[in-house]
């Protein structure tokens, strides 16, 4: 049972617009959360995170939005540019879970010029 | 650069066979991890390490076993790889804000 999960596999946004990458999640433990990003023949990198007692964080294009009565966050990148073309995962920590991360499935973010 | 190193990058092997996979850091990170990648799964935990010799099974830990002897270095090992174990494997590391910093994969085929 996946406990994070990112429904979309694939998203192809406009060069210009938003991009929006949703993960919902079913464990009421988790209290924070991360995104990473991958290109492809590399491993994932760092993007944004955000902690459970927020429910937004910003960093520059990038803004993480959490919903806790949902279990939903999502990140939008705005304006979107061909370079932010990867895969974007979602990822979150269990309070008290020795510091483990439990990622979802992904989303292949294409961005057409 | 992460400081994170994985050997090999790539790797074809045959069922049966031991196959042993290393992860070299050089930032001191005192957690690290062993994910595998797989079409549809995303990244599943197979072990983990908070320390020297301190280890522990992540989701996926059967069939793989671990060893951290060094903070630097975190191997991985199929002690007699399967089919099932093909799989794009990554190594990651923090030092304790959960901002894993991940390799750049081991390729592994299992014939």
């Amino acid at each position: 049972d996946q406990q994070v999960k990112q429904n979309s596999p694939s998203l192809s946004v406009q060069e210009g617009r938003i991009s929006i990458l949703n993960c919902d999640y079913t464990n009421s433990m988790f209290d924070y959360f991360l995104w990473y990003k991958k290109y492809p023949a590399e491993g994932p990198t760092f993007l944004i995170s955000i902690s459970s007692i927020k429910d937004k964080n910003e960093d520059g294009r990038f803004t993480v939005f959490l919903n806790k009565s949902a279990k939903h966050l999502s990140l939008h990148i705005v304006p979107s540019q061909p370079g932010d073309s990867a895969v974007y995962f979602c990822a979150a920590r269990a309070s008290g879970s020795a510091r483990q991360l439990t990622f979802g499935s992904g989303t292949q973010l294409t961005v057409l010029p | 650069d992460a400081g994170i190193t994985q050997s090999p990058r790539h790797k074809v092997t045959e069922t049966g066979t031991p196959v042993t996979l290393r992860c070299h850091q050089t930032e001191n990170h005192r957690y690290m991890y062993w994910y595998r990648q797989d079409p549809g799964h995303g990244l599943r935990l197979i072990h983990y390490s908070y320390g020297v010799k301190d280890t522990d099974k992540g989701e996926v830990s059967d069939g793989y076993s671990v060893s951290r002897s060094k903070t630097e270095d975190f191997l991985l090992t199929l002690e007699s790889a399967t089919s099932s174990q093909t799989s794009v494997y990554f190594c990651a590391a923090h030092s304790g804000n959960e901002k894993l910093f991940f390799g750049s994969g081991t390729q592994l085929s299992v014939l």
